[in-house]
This record gives structure tokens, sequence and C-alpha cells, in this order.
């Protein structure tokens, strides 16, 4: 069956970087998309980017331009989301989100468990 | 961007009761998906397709609407289905989210 795994909870300081990941199984990496998402507890969910496996290609959120990069390892089947220059605004629960579509609309049908980062001093 | 707005924010309602939650988009899009989340959970994803019910997905859950205005329904209300319900879009880019419709038990 599909799997998306995250990463641990991070603790960071203000100004510092931190990387995500998100470790998948039970279906062709390669060929497919990853989105990735932002919420903080008790508000809605916003979309960072989304990248393709099969050749690294981005598209982001104007929003999280400059604040989030994606890339991915195939061999490892395995998303990553660099998040940069850290505020305690950065605080939040991250996702990442297998995407499917057909071209007239996508969703998001496997999620992972969520990484909380907390960023404070 | 699209902008999607859930009606109610909040409601409450009794087993057996009939729910409907309301997506509306500030543009007209294809499709519309909901996902359910319980507090602490990450998202699922409940309908797709506008009217397609997810893997396991209960079939007193059906969904409906189209251009700007969607809905979600429940046909008879039980303890399980108290959560957070959000509306997606993802026929413009960038995908967008509601602000979500939280389900009570009465």
């Amino acid at each position: 069956q599909v799997k998306l795994q995250q990463s641990g909870a991070e603790l960071v300081k203000p100004g510092a970087s931190v990387k995500l990941s998100c470790k998948t199984s039970g279906y062709t990496f390669s060929t497919s998309y990853m989105s990735w998402f932002k919420q903080i507890p008790g508000q809605s969910i916003e979309w960072i980017g989304m990248i393709y496996a099969g050749d690294g290609g981005t598209g982001y959120n104007q929003k999280f331009k400059g604040k989030a990069t994606l890339t991915v390892d195939t061999s490892s089947s395995t998303a990553y989301m660099d998040l940069s220059s850290l505020t305690t605004e950065d605080s939040a629960v991250y996702f990442c989100a297998r995407m499917t579509g057909t071209g007239a609309s996508y969703w998001f049908a496997y999620w992972g468990q969520g990484t909380l980062v907390t960023v404070s001093s | 961007e699209i902008v999607l707005t859930q009606s109610p924010t909040t409601m409450a309602a009794s087993p057996g009761e009939k729910v409907t939650l309301t997506c509306r988009a500030s543009s007209s899009v294809s499709y519309m998906h909901w996902y359910q989340q319980r507090s602490g959970a990450s998202p699922k994803l409940w309908i797709y397709e506008t009217s397609k019910l997810a893997s396991g997905v209960p079939n007193r859950f059906s969904g409906s609407g189209s251009g700007t205005s969607y809905s979600l329904t429940i046909n008879s209300m039980e303890t399980e289905d108290a959560a957070t319900y959000y509306c997606q879009q993802g026929s413009s880019y960038p995908p967008t989210f509601g602000a979500g419709t939280k389900l009570e038990l009465k």
C-alpha cells in the first residue's frame, strides 16, 4: 500500500534552516508529483509547492518562493523540503502528499503524518 | 488565486440528522475535492472530482455541485463523522483550500 513517512519534529532557532523529508513506498515514485503543505494548528491548509520526481521540475506558491526549496532523491524514493531563514511565523505542521489528477483538476489522495516545526530561541 | 468560502464555520448535528456543508469558489472550477481531518491527524481525501467517494468512505456521504457552488452531504450523521471538513480546488493554479467546517456531535 502507499505510504508517506515524514521525518520527526524539529525545534529550530530563528534565522536557521531545516530540511524535512518524506520517504515513500508502495507506488512508482519516479513518475509522480509530490506536494507540500503548511498548516498552523487550528487553521486551514496552505499549498507550498510541488515537484515532479521524474525530472525534479518544481512549481511554487508565490507566497513560499524563497522560503521553501523542494528536491527529491529517486534512489531512495524520498522527497525533501528545505525551509530557510525561519521565523516564528514558520512554526507549523508541514505535510507531504502525493498529487493525483486528470489535467482538469488535481487532488491529494495520500498524505504523510506531518512534521511539526517549532521556531523558537 | 481562487478563494474558497466554506459555510458554516462550525455546526453541531445529532445522530441521524442530515448535514450539508457548502463551499463557494470565487471563480468557476471544474471539480471540488473534500478532505476530512481529525484533531492531530493528517487530512484524508474524502470526496474527489465533486462526487466520487474515496476508498473506505461510507456511502452516507455524497458530494455535488458545479461552477462556483459545491456541497458535501451526510445523509444520516454518525458519531464518527465529527471532524473538520475542507474543500479544495485543483483546477486553477495554485491549489487552494477553504477555511474548513468543524462538524461536532450534538
